[in-house]
């Protein structure tokens, strides 16, 4: 049963590092989406990707964060220069359209703890 | 502007009492969906319903029930005979189309303990 995969599911870092999450997508989806949730809050839209396109960044932050979905392999979410205030839980989430068919699947998340 | 709003942040009861977790949902789409997800300590997000705005059956899943309400814009949600394996953070999410991409905004969750 592939479901969403995400990892690493716990990844640390020290300020300044790089991190990079990765996505796999359930079989036959070609629509990703990145959600992070800060501690003790609800998931907030970061990005939609489909295969080499990124569709919509408007919940990305503008500096130090990127996204990608190659055309083969995962979609991975890179931050450079992490500071403590990117520590986080990050969900990925597929789907096998674009449209709002309420079809969208989570993976169990990825936690960045930033030392 | 699509709004999810749950005004509990926080609802504490003894096992085996039945509590209702509030979520009332702001959109302007004709079509759109309405989740509950459940997040146990371990952090992940568990699927528990999706229900689409054409359907306002309420539904029942063992102890799971829930109340669309689409007058009011809420869909409430409802355990009963609450356990302590309840315990959780309870997020109500709407799907719509914003900006042309389908996207989910989330409640800001309900933080459910239940005590023996």
């Amino acid at each position: 049963n592939a479901g969403v995969m995400q990892n690493p599911r716990h990844l640390v870092r020290r300020r300044g590092q790089e991190a990079r999450l990765r996505c796999s997508p359930m079989k036959g989806h070609s629509h990703v989406y990145w959600y992070r949730q800060l501690p003790e809050e609800g998931l907030k839209f970061m990005v939609y990707l489909q295969k080499e396109n990124i569709i919509d960044e408007s919940g990305m932050p503008k500096e130090r964060f990127s996204a990608e979905f190659p055309k083969e392999g995962p979609s991975i979410l890179r931050i450079q220069q992490v500071v403590r205030g990117d520590s986080a839980a990050y969900f990925c989430a597929s789907s096998p359209t674009g449209e709002n068919t309420g079809e969208l699947f989570f993976g169990e998340g990825s936690r960045l703890t930033v030392l | 502007a699509q709004k999810v709003t749950q005004a509990q942040t926080e609802i504490s009861v003894v096992e085996k009492e039945d509590v209702t977790l509030d979520c009332v949902y702001e959109t302007r789409d004709t079509t759109y969906y309405l989740f509950w997800y459940k997040q146990p300590p371990s952090g992940e997000l568990v699927f528990l319903i999706r229900r689409n705005s054409f359907d306002e059956q309420n539904e029942i899943s063992g102890r799971y029930s829930w109340n669309f309400q689409k007058s009011t814009s809420s869909f409430n949600f409802t355990i009963t005979a609450s356990q302590v394996v309840d315990s959780a953070v309870y997020f109500c999410a709407l799907s719509g189309i914003i900006q042309g991409a389908q996207k989910l905004v989330f409640g800001q969750g309900t933080r459910l303990t239940i005590n023996p």
